[in-house]
């Protein structure tokens, strides 16, 4: 089975700072989807960004960044020029190799990260 | 983007009564809907997955005869929580894969219940 592991509960930043969130995971498939999804207060799961496995080249959306380490199964997600709306509780998400029908996420704990102005 | 919206987002019921949350894929047909539960400052864990005319697969622990699914369309999927009680108190989630598009969720609005 696969786990997803995040280290930091809890992380604060001042605003327009950079702040990197860990992910560790854990699984025995070559191939595989990882996500970051962020859930606000509004509980809505927005998804941050996306990285296939068999890319090396590390995914980026805007201000969005994450460094891959496949061989390290590490998934850290950067944000770049924080801002207040980024304050919201943050996923990291494993998915094995999805086939139609079986997208099934794993998740792991979340860390809660506030923006302070 | 496609859009998944439930119904309803907030519900208070009786200890005993049953519940339905609805997961409807708005613009597109959903391949599948998988059900989540979160509890209060925790993480999402995945319930049960429901394919359109069959029936659901529950992950482990899950009763599925408390947590009826059913999947009636490429559009719609049901959750009904039977003989509520206040452990069954959470937010549950819904998301739907879109048909033709592998490994893409869309999530919905999620469900507060809350069993007095």
């Amino acid at each position: 089975a696969q786990t997803v592991t995040q280290s930091q509960p809890e992380m604060s930043v001042q605003e327009a700072e950079t702040v990197t969130l860990s992910c560790t995971y854990d699984t025995s498939e070559n191939n595989y989807y990882l996500f970051w999804y962020k859930q606000p207060p509004s509980r809505q799961m927005i998804l941050v960004i996306r990285q296939e496995a068999y890319k090396q080249q590390n995914a980026t959306e805007n201000r969005f960044s994450v460094n891959f380490q496949k061989a390290a199964k590490s998934f850290s997600l950067k944000i770049s020029d924080s801002q207040l709306g980024d304050t919201a509780m943050y996923f990291c998400a494993f998915m094995k190799p999805p086939n139609f029908g079986n997208e099934k996420l794993t998740f792991g704990t979340g860390t809660r990260l506030t923006i302070i102005p | 983007g496609a859009v998944v919206s439930q119904h309803p987002s907030r519900v208070i019921c009786k200890s005993g009564t049953s519940v339905k949350i609805e997961c409807r894929s708005l613009d597109f047909q959903a391949t599948t809907m998988f059900w989540y539960r979160q509890f209060p400052k925790q993480s999402l864990m995945l319930m049960a997955t429901s394919n359109e005319g069959s029936k659901a697969t529950y992950e482990q622990g899950v009763e599925k005869d408390k947590f009826l699914i059913n999947h009636a369309s490429l559009t719609l999927s049901t959750l009904t929580v039977t003989s509520a009680h206040p452990e069954d108190s959470s937010f549950y989630i819904c998301s739907a894969t879109r048909r033709g598009l592998s490994g893409e969720l869309f999530f919905g609005e999620g469900s507060r219940l809350t069993v007095l």
